[in-house]
């Protein structure tokens, strides 16, 4: 089976800017969760998605969104880009409720 | 409220030398326990994972973790390190509330490995 998918890989914007970012999960794997990776505050739940419900969502401001689809794919969305905002966000998909597979993770510059 | 610390922020060791990283955890019930890597620029993979039963489990690459309920750790091992080892190890537990789920991880470690 192919693995977690995230796209795209890289990407630069600038503050105020907003930003969609795509996850396809592993196939037959209908959460999918999102994590933010900074160096000075680790790594942080952001939300998690289930069937196309937002069933838990982590310590972060109303900026931070996402959707998931039908297909079980994912986008996670921020608005008003901040520069404290650049990270690595990684996309874990799931089949249980326990085992989680992440993807390579896209990595976000604000300037 | 759950937590989980990685008190090694660095290590070092020479190839071929043993490994062992430690993990501690705060959960009130019988946590989900795992270990993930990860090489520069790269996800999370995962390395092992503790639900229950035998407290010693065993998983990719040749690293393997005991389970100490009595210290609440779970310290990941690895009798002769390779070059290839180098990466960060991420310790987490996994927390179900209110029928969704989450990993906690630890703030990670490190490893330097000395050819």
């Amino acid at each position: 089976k192919a693995g977690v998918t995230q796209t795209p890989r890289y990407l630069i914007k600038t503050r105020g800017q907003q930003v969609t970012l795509s996850c396809s999960p592993i196939s037959g794997h209908r959460s999918v969760s999102w994590y933010q990776q900074t160096p000075g505050q680790g790594l942080q739940f952001l939300f998690e998605y289930f069937s196309e419900t937002q069933r838990n969502k982590g310590n972060f401001p109303g900026r931070f969104s996402g959707r998931q689809f039908s297909n079980s794919r994912s986008e996670m969305n921020v608005s008003t880009l901040e520069l404290g905002d650049s990270a690595l966000y990684l996309c874990a998909s799931s089949f249980t409720e326990t085992e989680q597979y992440f993807g390579p993770g896209t990595r976000l510059t604000v300037t | 409220a759950q937590s989980v610390t990685q008190p090694d922020i660095h290590i070092t060791v020479s190839e071929g030398a043993s490994l062992e990283l430690r993990c501690n955890y705060s959960y009130g019930a019988t946590p989900y326990l795992f270990w993930y890597v990860q090489s520069p620029g790269q996800g999370l993979q995962l390395l092992l994972k503790y639900f229950s039963g035998d407290t010693l489990v065993q998983g990719i690459k040749g690293f393997e973790a005991e389970f100490k309920r009595s210290q609440s750790s779970f310290n990941l091992r690895k009798p002769s390190v390779h070059w290839s080892d180098a990466a960060e190890y991420f310790c987490a537990v996994g927390r179900s509330m209110d029928s969704s789920y989450k990993l906690i991880f630890g703030s990670g470690t490190r490893l330097l490995v000395r050819p």
